[in-house]
C-alpha cells in the first residue's frame, strides 16, 4: 500500500528558479491538501482541494499555486522560488474530515 | 482568534513513566480533534481522533487521549512511555468538518533510559 507519495524527497533551488512537486494518492481520496512545516509553527496549510478540477486557498497561499487535473494527483507549484518558501511540504489525503493521511515529505532548500 | 495551543514545545521522561502531553484549542463549537506523531524524518501518522461521543478515545500504540469541553482540551497520555515514542506530537483540530487541519506547535517527546 503506496498510500501518499511525494516527488521529489529533497531539493535545492536557486532564488528566481521554478519547480513543481507532485503528490499521488491511491486511496481514492476526495480531499488533497498541501501543507509546510516550519520549525516552531506545526504545519500551515497552503492550498487544499476537494476534487478533481477543484482548488482553494489555505492559510499561507502566496508564492505558490496547484492543480488537480486528475482525482490521484495533486501538485503544487513555486513559480519563481524565494529563500522563505525554504521549508519541509507535506501532501495529505482523506475522506472529508476523517482524518488525513501524510506523505513522507519533500525539503526543499532555496539559496 | 481561533488557534491550538500546545504549552508544551520539549517534555523529557524516563522510559517507563507515564506521559500526559496538553492540547488546548479556542473554536466556538467543538470541532473535530487529532494526535499525530512524527519520527525524524518521516511524515505524519495518525495516532487517534475525536468526532464525538465517548469522550475518552483510544489510538495505535497504546495511546489514548480525552477531550474536555469545559476545557476545551484534549490531551493525549500513555500509562508506560516506550524508547520508541521519542518523536514529535501534533495536536490538530478540523473546525468545520472540511478536513482543513489546523495544527498546533508541537511537542517534542525525548525519553530518557
Amino acid at each position: 500500500n503506496a498510500g501518499v507519495t511525494q516527488t521529489p524527497k529533497f531539493r535545492v533551488l536557486k532564488t528566481g528558479q521554478s519547480m513543481t512537486l507532485l503528490c499521488a494518492q491511491d486511496m481514492n481520496h476526495e480531499y488533497m491538501y498541501w501543507y509546510r512545516q516550519d520549525p516552531g509553527m506545526g504545519l500551515r496549510l497552503i492550498h487544499y482541494s476537494v476534487g478533481e478540477g477543484t482548488t482553494a486557498k489555505g492559510e499561507v497561499p502566496d508564492g505558490y499555486n496547484v492543480s488537480r487535473l486528475k482525482k490521484q494527483n495533486f501538485l503544487l507549484g513555486l513559480e519563481s522560488a524565494a529563500p522563505s518558501q525554504t521549508s519541509v511540504y507535506f501532501c495529505a489525503s482523506s475522506l472529508q474530515g476523517t482524518g488525513a493521511f501524510f506523505g513522507q515529505g519533500t525539503r526543499l532548500t532555496v539559496v | 482568534a481561533q488557534s491550538v495551543t500546545q504549552p508544551d514545545i520539549h517534555i523529557t521522561v524516563s522510559e517507563g513513566a507515564s506521559l500526559e502531553l496538553r492540547c488546548n484549542y479556542s473554536y466556538g463549537a467543538t470541532p473535530y480533534l487529532f494526535w499525530y506523531v512524527q519520527s525524524p524524518g518521516q511524515g505524519l501518522q495518525l495516532l487517534l481522533k475525536y468526532f464525538s461521543g465517548d469522550t475518552l478515545v483510544q489510538g495505535i500504540k497504546g495511546f489514548e487521549a480525552e477531550f474536555k469541553r469545559s476545557q476545551s482540551s484534549f490531551n493525549l497520555r500513555k500509562p508506560s512511555v516506550h524508547w520508541s515514542d521519542a518523536a514529535e506530537y501534533f495536536c490538530a483540530v478540523d473546525p468545520s468538518n472540511t478536513g482543513k487541519l489546523i495544527f498546533g506547535q508541537g511537542t517534542t517527546l525525548q525519553v530518557k533510559p
